[in-house]
């Protein structure tokens, strides 16, 4: 069964340095969407992606966030400066288009947990 | 904004026994209402899933109601097992907004055997 891979798992990072996550969604998918959960704290939506540009951010999704499909598989999510909040579990979603609609279920990834010291 | 509101927070059952898990949403805009179930190491992976138009949803052991009315929304496990120990989340979007989910808090069920 086709599924979203994530990397890293777990990356500790320092507080102030960059870190990229790499996700490869589902070959045939054409939404992208990045959700991070912080310990104890709900699913939080971040940004989708779709047809090489952002569709929809949120609050958390500021100017230290960005995201980039660089090649036809990766989806990455980079954040440029790291802060003790930004600690969480990433999650990367996709799914396809179902007949040009918005519908269609999200196919979510394994996650990959920042640590920032 | 839309605000999803999940309870209880953690529930206990023995094998066999039925599991509802209940959540309420704010924005009577929203229009589709996924069940992720979370298993430990994994990602969230849907489990049933309800649209506005339509007032329940049965899949086997597992059925979903919706109240648009009041706004709230409920999973229902029946004869539970073991391997439906999980953490389950529950969210709403509005659909045409491309499925931008916000989630409950989410429900750590246990099984006892």
């Amino acid at each position: 069964e086709p599924e979203v891979t994530q990397t890293p798992s777990h990356q500790v990072t320092q507080m102030g340095q960059e870190v990229i996550l790499r996700c490869v969604p589902i070959s045939n998918h054409l939404y992208f969407y990045w959700y991070r959960q912080i310990l104890g704290q709900k699913v939080e939506f971040l940004v989708s992606f779709y047809n090489n540009e952002i569709s929809e951010k949120s609050e958390i999704f500021d100017d230290q966030f960005s995201v980039e499909r660089p090649d036809g598989s990766n989806f990455t999510l980079k954040i440029r400066s790291t802060k003790l909040e930004d600690s969480a579990m990433y999650f990367c979603a996709s799914r396809w288009d179902l007949a040009g609609s918005n519908t269609g279920e999200l196919f979510f990834g394994e996650g990959s947990r920042l640590t920032v010291l | 904004g839309e605000n999803v509101e999940q309870h209880p927070s953690t529930l206990s059952v023995q094998e066999g026994d039925s599991a509802v898990i209940k959540c309420t949403y704010s924005d009577s805009a929203s229009n589709y209402f996924p069940w992720y179930k979370q298993e430990l190491g994994k990602g969230p992976q849907l489990i049933i899933d309800i649209r506005s138009n339509v007032g329940e949803k049965k899949d086997q052991r597992i059925a979903v109601t919706l109240n648009k009315t009041a706004k709230h929304f409920s999973l229902h496990i029946t004869e539970t097992q073991p391997e439906d120990s999980a953490v389950y989340f529950c969210a709403a979007s509005l659909e045409n907004a491309g499925n931008m989910l916000t989630f409950g808090g989410g429900t750590r069920l246990m099984v006892k055997p």
